[in-house]
């Protein structure tokens, strides 16, 4: 099993430049997240899904679009990037029980200048 | 509410005991994870509580008071590869603390 896949692991974007950070699951998880992770902090949830079809807010949605149009994807849509996007994004996805602990992606590290 | 705090750094000798608190808002709870986060990497599982009361594994222990929301991680016998920054995630929406980054010195 592959696990959580997370595509890019680097990207450097310009200011206003739109991009999509990928992430797919093998593991058949409904519950699928977002989460950026800026220098010295710790995670912000920024959306999650609980399952194909269905997503919602986090913490920190705003600049983010996401979808989920099949259970295997969640993919993370930046728009007009901004230099307060720089973080990394880490991907997550968890099985439905209660001990559900989360599995995380390697991460996306984005620069915006 | 998901308030979670948790201190910002600790630091303790190899071989030594370390506590990390957390505390969270008790609305909504229901459950309690640990993470370890090693520079550079992405989170790893370490403890989940749902019930109040100690849950031991290996040299990591994790408590929860549900009626206090406070729960504490500790690190017994302390390696070097201890050193790492030590995540406390509610279950509302996994909402996940600041971390408490450990140094673990000779």
């Amino acid at each position: 099993n592959a696990g959580v896949t997370q595509t890019p692991k680097f990207r450097i974007l310009k200011i206003g430049q739109s991009m999509t950070l990928q992430c797919a699951q093998d593991m058949n998880h409904n519950y699928m997240y977002w989460y950026r992770q800026d220098p010295g902090m710790g995670l912000k949830l920024i959306y999650y899904s609980v399952g194909a079809g269905i997503t919602d807010k986090g913490e920190v949605p705003n600049g983010y679009n996401v979808s989920r149009s099949t259970t295997e994807d969640f993919p993370l849509r930046l728009e007009l990037a901004a230099p307060s996007q720089t973080s990394v994004y880490f991907c997550a996805s968890r099985p439905d029980r209660a001990r559900g602990e989360l599995f995380f992606g390697e991460g996306s590290r984005l620069t915006v200048l | 509410g998901q308030n979670i705090d948790q201190p910002t750094e600790m630091t303790a000798t190899e071989g030594a005991i370390v506590q990390i608190n957390c505390t969270y808002q008790t609305s909504g709870f229901n459950g309690l994870f640990w993470y370890q986060q090693h520079a550079g990497e992405a989170p790893t599982f370490l403890s989940y509580n749902v019930l109040d009361g100690l849950e031991e594994k290996g040299r990591f222990s994790s408590f929860l008071s549900r009626s206090k929301g406070y729960s504490y991680l500790l690190l017994k016998e302390l390696q070097m590869k201890d050193s790492a920054s030590y995540l406390c995630a509610a279950r509302y929406k996994l909402s996940f603390g600041a971390g408490t980054t450990v140094t673990v010195r000779a």
